[in-house]
C-alpha cells in the first residue's frame, strides 16, 4: 500500500465550478503538505503548503488539512481554463532530510 | 534568478551507454534530489543529497549513482542504461530549515530520457 494515496481523475469540469482535490496518507509522521502544480512537458512548482490542521487560503485556492483523518484537499474556487494542469500532492516529514512522498497526481481540464 | 536548471532536456541512449544528467540551483539550498517521474507512478525519490558533502539512497536507486559536486550542483549518472530507465528525471531543491515554507520544492524543467 502507498503512504499516499491521491484521487486519479482525471477531472473535467466547466469554467466557473469548484473543484475538490484529495488525497489521504498512512503514516501520522508526516507534518509538512504540499500542492504542486504540473503544466504539460514542465516542472512541477509548488501552489501551497500547509503545516498544521486547519485551511490555509490563497486567492483561489484553499488547503485543507485533517490530521485526524489523515486527509489533504485542495479547492479551486471559480475555476479557469488556465488552471488545466496536473495536481500532485506531497507530504513531508521535518525529520527526513526533506524528502517528500508524491501522490501520484490528478489531471485537471477546466473547459471553457 | 534561474532557480533550478537541469541539462540536458532531451536524450536517446542506447541500451548499456552512460550518462550523466547535470543539475545546478542558485538559491542557497541545503538539499536537492532527483526523481523520476513515469505514467501512473508520480514521482519517485532515486537519490537526495540533504546537505554538501552527504548523498543517500531513494526509492529506486538501483541503476544510478549521483554526485554533489559541491553546494550548487547535484549530478545524476546512468552507467549502463536500460530501456527500463525511460523516464522523465527531474532535479529539485529545497532549503530544509525551520519554517514550512523551507520545505517545499523547487524543480527544474526536467530531462525527458529515452533508452532504446
Amino acid at each position: 500500500q502507498k503512504e499516499v494515496e491521491q484521487d486519479p481523475g482525471p477531472l473535467s469540469v466547466p469554467e466557473g465550478a469548484i473543484v475538490s482535490l484529495n488525497c489521504t496518507y498512512s503514516n501520522s509522521a508526516f507534518q509538512y503538505f504540499m500542492w504542486y502544480r504540473q503544466y504539460s512537458r514542465k516542472g512541477p512548482e509548488l501552489l501551497m503548503y500547509t503545516y498544521s490542521s486547519g485551511n490555509k487560503e490563497d486567492g483561489r485556492f484553499t488547503a485543507q488539512v485533517d490530521k485526524s483523518s489523515k486527509y489533504i484537499s485542495l479547492f479551486i474556487r471559480d475555476s479557469q481554463p488556465s488552471d488545466s494542469a496536473t495536481y500532485l500532492c506531497a507530504m513531508t516529514r521535518n525529520t527526513n532530510a526533506g524528502k517528500s512522498t508524491f501522490g501520484d497526481g490528478t489531471t485537471l481540464t477546466v473547459k471553457p | 534568478n534561474a532557480g533550478v536548471t537541469q541539462t540536458p532536456k532531451f536524450q536517446v541512449l542506447k541500451t548499456g551507454q552512460s550518462m550523466t544528467l547535470q543539475c545546478a540551483q542558485d538559491m542557497n539550498h541545503n538539499s536537492m534530489y532527483w526523481y523520476r517521474q513515469d505514467p501512473g507512478m508520480g514521482l519517485r525519490l532515486i537519490y537526495y543529497s540533504a546537505s554538501e558533502g552527504t548523498t543517500d539512497k531513494g526509492e529506486v536507486p538501483n541503476g544510478y549513482n549521483v554526485s554533489r559536486l559541491n553546494k550548487r550542483e547535484f549530478s545524476l549518472r546512468l552507467e549502463s542504461a536500460a530501456p527500463s530507465q525511460t523516464s522523465v528525471y527531474f532535479c529539485a531543491s529545497t532549503d530544509t530549515g525551520t519554517a514550512p515554507s523551507d520545505y517545499g520544492y523547487t524543480f527544474g524543467s526536467g530531462t525527458r530520457l529515452t533508452v532504446v
